[in-house]
């Protein structure tokens, strides 16, 4: 599985578009990018995932550059609920596609 | 419809003993990983089951070992615990394979004296 690199800290003020990119620079073609958060004490929570095209859901959207090298999640009106860690991976389209490899992730804080 | 759930939410134990902790996937999943997580750190892989049989296998020695029974449900057994192994460990489910993403439990936490 490809490696993500992602900025390990980031401030958001409450209301405005928190936007947390991440670079998987490595990225194969049969791969797809998947995003998570975790909030402290909770197991990490699915957000979104893409192969190529943008994604939008209804608690973000997922913006992957035309070479796939890098992507950024977009949270439209962050609210104090959204600080948690935040994690890209990216991984492969398997029948038996279990694994799923976590750097340090980003974490978001969200202020008032 | 009811997520991934483990149990128990908290486990300690001294060093030397086994644990056995368990897991029941999201309804409609088949597949399940465990992750170990170190505070202040990422989950690592341990491994993986579909068909009631492991699939992969990350970086964990033999101590860590597992078992997914007809249901699907899964358990993880440690034995021989070393204080390193006080973590937090997550269960994961997904359906059979593919891009769908996975979902994850609160997981065990599990201290080690």
């Amino acid at each position: 599985d490809a490696k993500t690199t992602q900025p390990p800290s980031m401030d958001c003020a409450e209301g405005r578009a928190a936007n947390l990119p991440c670079n998987h620079s490595t990225i194969s073609g049969n791969e797809y990018v998947y995003w998570y958060r975790q909030i402290h004490s909770q197991g990490p929570q699915y957000i979104i995932h893409g192969l190529k095209n943008n994604e939008t859901n209804e608690m973000a959207s997922l913006i992957i550059t035309e070479d796939r090298k890098s992507s950024t999640l977009i949270l439209p009106h962050a609210t104090l609920r959204d600080t948690a860690v935040y994690y890209c991976i990216v991984r492969v389209y398997n029948t038996n596609a279990g694994k799923s490899t976590f750097g340090d992730g980003t974490t978001l804080t969200v202020k008032p | 419809d009811a997520g991934v759930t483990q149990s128990p939410t908290h486990l300690i134990k001294t060093r030397g003993q086994q644990v056995t902790l368990r897991c029941s996937p999201k309804s409609g999943h088949d597949t399940v990983s465990w992750y170990q997580q170190a505070l202040g750190q990422g989950p690592q892989f341990i491994f993986q089951y579909y068909e009631e049989e492991e699939r992969q296998r990350g970086n964990f020695p033999d101590r860590f070992s597992g078992h997914q029974f007809p249901n699907y449900s899964s358990e993880l057994n440690v034995n021989a615990l070393l204080l390193g192994d006080s973590a937090l460990y997550l269960c994961a489910s997904s359906p059979g394979g593919g891009y769908q993403p996975q979902h994850f439990g609160d997981g065990t936490r599990l201290s080690i004296l």
